[in-house]
């Protein structure tokens, strides 16, 4: 079926870097932009990064812009995130999301990948 | 990128009628039609409810439907039932292939 499954999570030290992925499976990858949508712990939903169908242009929320790169591979159906410069404020629930329209809407989540940054 | 103003929690009784609002601006809700709201249970993935402000995706009830009028956005759930319990978040098209999401509003069921 149609579904995406991110990975990566865990526990990491501030001002360090982590790498998350989101495997896609079940729909034509290369066709869709990609977003990467976190929820810290008790709170709401917050946009971090887009990615056009074919990796040509990026998008990055103000909070994570200089520090996350979001990227994608279309030959292996894998979506990415790589962040860097980590901070406690960054302790999330990562999901990758499927997007419509070109960034007007996501209409596939993944189930999350938690991101937690602690020392 | 300020985050749309949903109220933090709403609450109806079986049967009835919630309505959800949504504030943002020109530069967001306003400035585009590309509304959606997105149900999220405890501990589960959100799901998409509404698109492009009042279109309903395949599979969900027609007991949900959105609108919009200059910078506020609405969700209504009519017939409301025990399972429509959860969080719901407006997000919007904010330009430059840029979204932001509303804080979410706490619906119970009474």
């Amino acid at each position: 079926q149609v579904q995406l499954v991110e990975s990566g999570g865990g526990v990491v030290q501030p001002a360090r870097s982590l790498r998350l992925s989101c495997a896609a499976s079940g729909l034509i990858f290369s066709n869709h932009g990609m977003h990467w949508v976190r929820q810290a712990p008790g709170k709401g939903l917050e946009w971090v990064a887009f990615i056009r169908y074919d990796g040509s242009s990026k998008y990055y929320a103000d909070p994570v812009k200089g520090r996350f790169t979001i990227s994608r591979d279309n030959s292996k159906n894998t979506l990415s995130l790589q962040m860097n410069s980590l901070t406690v404020e960054d302790t999330a629930v990562y999901y990758c999301a499927r997007d419509r329209g070109g960034a007007q809407y996501f209409d596939l989540w993944g189930q999350g990948t938690l991101v937690t940054v602690s020392s | 990128q300020s985050a749309l103003t949903q109220p933090r929690s709403v609450s109806g009784s079986p049967g009835q009628s919630v309505t959800i609002s949504c504030t943002g601006t020109s530069s967001d809700i306003g400035g585009y039609n590309y509304v959606s709201w997105h149900q999220q249970h405890p501990g589960k993935a959100p799901k998409l409810m509404i698109y492009d402000v009042s279109e309903r995706p395949s599979g969900v009830p027609d007991r949900f439907s959105g609108s919009k009028s200059g910078n506020t956005a609405s969700l209504t759930i009519s017939g409301l039932q025990a399972e429509d319990e959860a969080d719901y978040y407006c997000c919007s098209y904010a330009g430059s292939y840029t979204l932001v999401f509303g804080g979410g509003t706490k619906l119970t069921v009474l």
